[in-house]
């Protein structure tokens, strides 16, 4: 079974500028969530999506928002972005619940200039 | 709200020993606690889930415990090697389905 894709792995931008996210979850996961990590903060939350509809969010301003698809796929968008969303974002899918056993993917390296 | 500690940032030892991680938390008691590991560049991997009602969970070299009453979970790896070096993670919920916390990590180094 393939694990969670998610792309690009490595972007850079310039303050201002928006971004896009891409996840694929595990064959047969209906959540996904989002998470941002950082040195300062640690992995925080920052939404699930379960069937296509936003489930639970975390405490994010709302530059950061996300949606998934009806195969499961999973995007997140930040807009106007600032120095501080630099930051490696982990998608993680799991069959039902979103905070149990979360399978990660290899995440995106985000750089803002 | 819930808050978590892993009071380590990081653990030296030697091979072959046990590596012992703990994990505190504040307030009231998660239905479960999740251990992950981490190796740098990449995402989390899920290792061990034990539940309030659980006092202890064995998978191989790895045991959890879970004690409600210190508010404390402690993360063993036995027979440890060189390649069990990472960071672990703790996570547990915030008593509602809505939030999940992680704690910052230890990073754990076995020495040859």
């Amino acid at each position: 079974k393939a694990g969670v894709t998610q792309t690009p792995r490595y972007l850079i931008k310039t303050r201002g500028q928006q971004v896009t996210l891409s996840c694929s979850p595990i064959s047969g996961h209906r959540s996904v969530s989002w998470y941002q990590q950082t040195p300062g903060q640690g992995l925080q939350f920052l939404f699930e999506y379960f069937s296509e509809t936003q489930r639970n969010k975390g405490n994010f301003p709302g530059r950061f928002s996300g949606r998934q698809f009806s195969n499961s796929r999973s995007e997140m968008n930040v807009s106007t972005l600032e120095l501080g969303d630099s930051a490696l974002y982990l998608c993680a899918s799991s069959f039902q619940s979103f905070n149990e056993k979360l399978f990660f993917g290899s995440g995106t390296q985000l750089s803002v200039l | 709200s819930q808050k978590i500690e892993q009071n380590s940032e990081a653990l030296n030892i030697q091979e072959g020993k046990t590596a012992t991680l703990t994990c505190n938390y504040t307030n009231y008691s998660p239905a479960y606690l999740q251990w992950y590991r981490q190796d740098p560049g990449r995402g989390p991997v899920f290792l061990l889930l034990i539940r309030e009602n659980e006092k202890e969970k064995r998978k191989e070299r790895l045991k959890v415990t879970f004690d409600t009453t210190l508010k404390q979970s402690l993360f063993h790896i036995t027979a440890s090697q060189p390649a069990d070096s990472a960071t672990y993670l703790c996570a547990l919920d915030q008593g509602s389905a809505s939030k999940i916390i992680f704690g910052s990590g230890t990073r754990l180094s076995i020495r040859p």
